[in-house]
């Protein structure tokens, strides 16, 4: 166990609808990284936040936003969802002094 | 884009042998890591290792890294059924401090048959 958790587990919503995805981290790691894994393949990074800031961007459009709160918790939103949008959503949180991450279990998002 | 890329995509093996799995990337790091995840859920921090160390271990775990080749490899030994999973290498390049992102693999799917 990481001490990291996301809802919902699993997740199916329609081409067109928005989408609110959780993560609250463990106590102390203000720093909470986003990324989207599509089957078969390997993480890709969306973003990273550091103390409640956008702290780096991947190679996703603004559609896909985020929030972080002061209470460990951060957000993933996406707008306009596409099919291309099914992944398993993972968020991973950090201590600023260490470079591994702590990854929760991930939300299995399916657009139809 | 994916930085580093695993070779074997798949690997099976028996209990007891020793299982390597190999990574390479394309541009300079920080540090490399490697993670575990089963069945398509959250990953596992395996070990880190720093782009000024050749080799590291960490239990039944070793890890080598050659910045001049942009390669790193992973061994497992005296393998188990347990050790099924799919594992990826992350390189890290970030600009130090709070600010960094993880780049990973497409993973290499180890089976461990009993």
């Amino acid at each position: 166990e990481t001490g990291v958790t996301q809802s919902p587990t699993h997740l199916i919503k329609t081409r067109g609808q928005q989408v609110t995805l959780r993560c609250s981290s463990q106590s102390g790691h203000n720093t909470v990284s986003w990324y989207q894994q599509a089957l078969g393949q390997g993480p890709q990074f969306i973003f990273q936040y550091y103390r409640e800031e956008e702290n780096g961007r991947g190679n996703f459009p603004p559609r896909f936003s985020g929030l972080q709160f002061p209470n460990y918790s951060s957000e993933l939103n996406v707008n306009a969802l596409e099919l291309d949008d099914s992944a398993l959503y993972l968020c991973a949180s950090s201590h600023p002094q260490s470079r591994e991450q702590y990854f929760g279990p991930g939300t299995r998002l399916t657009v139809t | 884009s994916q930085q580093g890329e695993e070779d074997p995509q798949a690997l099976s093996i028996q209990e007891g042998e020793n299982a390597t799995m190999n990574c390479s990337y394309k541009t300079s790091i920080n540090n490399l890591q490697w993670y575990r995840q089963n069945s398509g859920r959250g990953l596992v921090h395996l070990i880190l290792i720093r782009s000024n160390e050749r080799e590291k271990h960490s239990g039944r775990l070793r890890v080598t890294l050659d910045t001049s080749k942009k390669s790193s490899s992973l061994l497992i030994t005296a393998s188990r059924a347990a050790d099924t999973a799919s594992y990826f290498c992350a390189t890290d390049k970030g600009s130090g401090g709070s600010n960094y992102k993880l780049t990973f693999g497409k993973g290499t799917l180890l089976t461990v048959n009993p």
